[in-house]
């Protein structure tokens, strides 16, 4: 079992839903990286999050450290959001953390 | 600007050739990591990087080689030994208060042929 998961592993939408990806990992961590990978391969942070919630623009994310679970939400969404978003954990290791990825959720959003 | 550099973005080889990969930060970040992709899958770690003149093996090491010689650089060499090298590989700094500030690279896709 792979200690971060995402869900869904694909997600279709027209472009105005919301949308929600969903993280869960099961290890102590210090942080959590939402990232954004367009087709070139690029990877860009959008959010790090160690409790709480943050905002930036339409996107919103959240984590719950009791449930060790997050999630990354896209209003109004539009064709461009359309990438892989990843989810990825910085594990406790005493002063030895180390970046864990999930596999991914492959967003499309039809006009 | 501080940031993160992979170079070059795509890169062809002949099967038998080692082929070393570029990365390089502006960010006064101490670590330093390099990931491979394969399609469909998630990033795994092959090599990491804590301080300068010290590095560990991640996950999938076999047939890879990386140096940190300056705080700024940490080539990853491809190996002929590696059996199955043509991925996307990304590269990966972290710093910044309590080590959770992490800026990726653009990645380099490696074909060999």
């Amino acid at each position: 079992k792979n200690e971060v998961e995402q869900s869904p592993q694909n997600l279709t939408a027209q472009e105005g839903e919301f949308i929600t990806i969903n993280c869960s990992y099961s290890v102590g961590i210090s942080a959590l990286h939402w990232l954004q990978q367009h087709p070139g391969g690029g990877i860009v942070s959008l959010f790090m999050l160690s409790s709480g919630k943050k905002k930036h623009g339409r996107l919103i994310a959240t984590i719950n450290i009791q449930e060790k679970h997050s999630s990354l939400h896209i209003t109004a969404s539009h064709p461009r959001d359309s990438a892989v978003y990843i989810c990825a954990v910085f594990k406790v290791n005493f002063g030895n953390e180390k970046l864990t990825f999930g596999t991914g959720t492959r967003l499309t959003i039809i006009p | 600007d501080g940031g993160i550099t992979q170079s070059p973005k795509y890169l062809f080889r002949k099967e038998g050739q080692n082929v070393t990969l570029s990365c390089e930060q502006n960010l006064n970040h101490d670590a330093m990591y390099w990931y491979r992709q394969d399609p469909g899958q998630g990033l795994r770690l092959i090599y990491y990087s804590q301080i300068v003149n010290d590095f560990q093996k991640g996950d999938i090491a076999e047939g890879y080689s990386v140096s940190r010689e300056k705080k700024e650089s940490f080539p990853l060499t491809v190996t002929s030994a590696q059996k199955n090298p043509t991925a996307f590989y990304l590269c990966a700094s972290v710093g910044g208060r309590m080590n959770t500030e992490a800026f990726f690279g653009q990645g380099t896709r490696l074909t060999v042929v």
